[in-house]
């Protein structure tokens, strides 16, 4: 376990729908990243916040936006969703915001887009 | 453009043997290097690191190795075991955006330890 929790672990919706994918770190942990794992592109960087603040951006969809609340929760808004989108949804945590900081998983969500 | 390959997506080496996977990159910025390892319905859990100013890191069973002028990096495992059965993805990040560019990735080799 790695400290970091994502919900929900499933979600199924229809094209053009939107919904909410949300994130809690670890402990302490004052950075979160999104990733995308879809089955032919592998782990895509989506978006880092770092104590409420964005601090990168990747290969994020203007369809998608992100937030860090105060309590350093984290949630992941996909809107507008295409068949494309169905993949699985990483979040992971670190202690700085570098990069260099070990980075820790939570277990996905799995979107499916109908 | 894909700046971290995996070429083989899949690996299957005997108990107790060496596993050796492999990892190409593209991109000169790139100056960490890290192996994570995944099991099913789990997220990717941290293996191994390795700084570019090294070419060779080991920690246990676990050797990272780095050729920087080849751009290519291998995670060496000695002797492999059944539990490390899993898709191990290789990661890379640089110093480009002050270090918050998030992780780059390849898409994984799935290894099979047969007993």
């Amino acid at each position: 376990d790695s400290g970091v929790t994502q919900t929900p672990k499933h979600l199924i919706t229809a094209t053009g729908q939107r919904v909410t994918l949300r994130c809690s770190p670890r402990s302490g942990d004052l950075s979160v990243y999104w990733y995308q794992q879809s089955l032919d592109q592998g782990l895509q960087f989506l978006i880092q916040y770092y104590n409420g603040e964005e601090r990168a951006k990747g290969n994020i969809l203007e369809r998608f936006s992100a937030q860090q609340f105060p309590d350093l929760h984290s949630e992941l808004n996909l809107s507008s969703l295409e068949l494309g989108d169905s993949a699985l949804y990483f979040c992971a945590s670190s202690k700085g915001g570098s990069s260099y900081n070990e980075q820790f998983f939570g277990p996905g969500t799995r979107l499916t887009v109908l | 453009d894909q700046q971290v390959k995996q070429n083989s997506p899949s690996l299957s080496v005997q108990e107790g043997r060496i596993s050796i996977l492999n990892c190409d990159y593209t991109n000169s910025m790139f100056d960490y290097f890290l192996w994570y390892k995944k099991y099913p319905a789990e997220g990717p859990t941290f293996l191994i690191s390795i700084s570019s100013i090294k070419d060779k890191n080991e920690d246990g069973r676990f050797t990272v190795f780095l050729n920087k002028s080849a751009k290519h990096l291998s995670l060496h495992i000695v002797p492999s075991q059944p539990g490390d059965s899993a898709v191990y993805f290789c990661a890379a990040t640089g110093s480009s955006g002050g270090g918050a560019d998030g992780l780059t990735f390849g898409k994984g080799t799935h290894l099979i330890i047969q007993p």
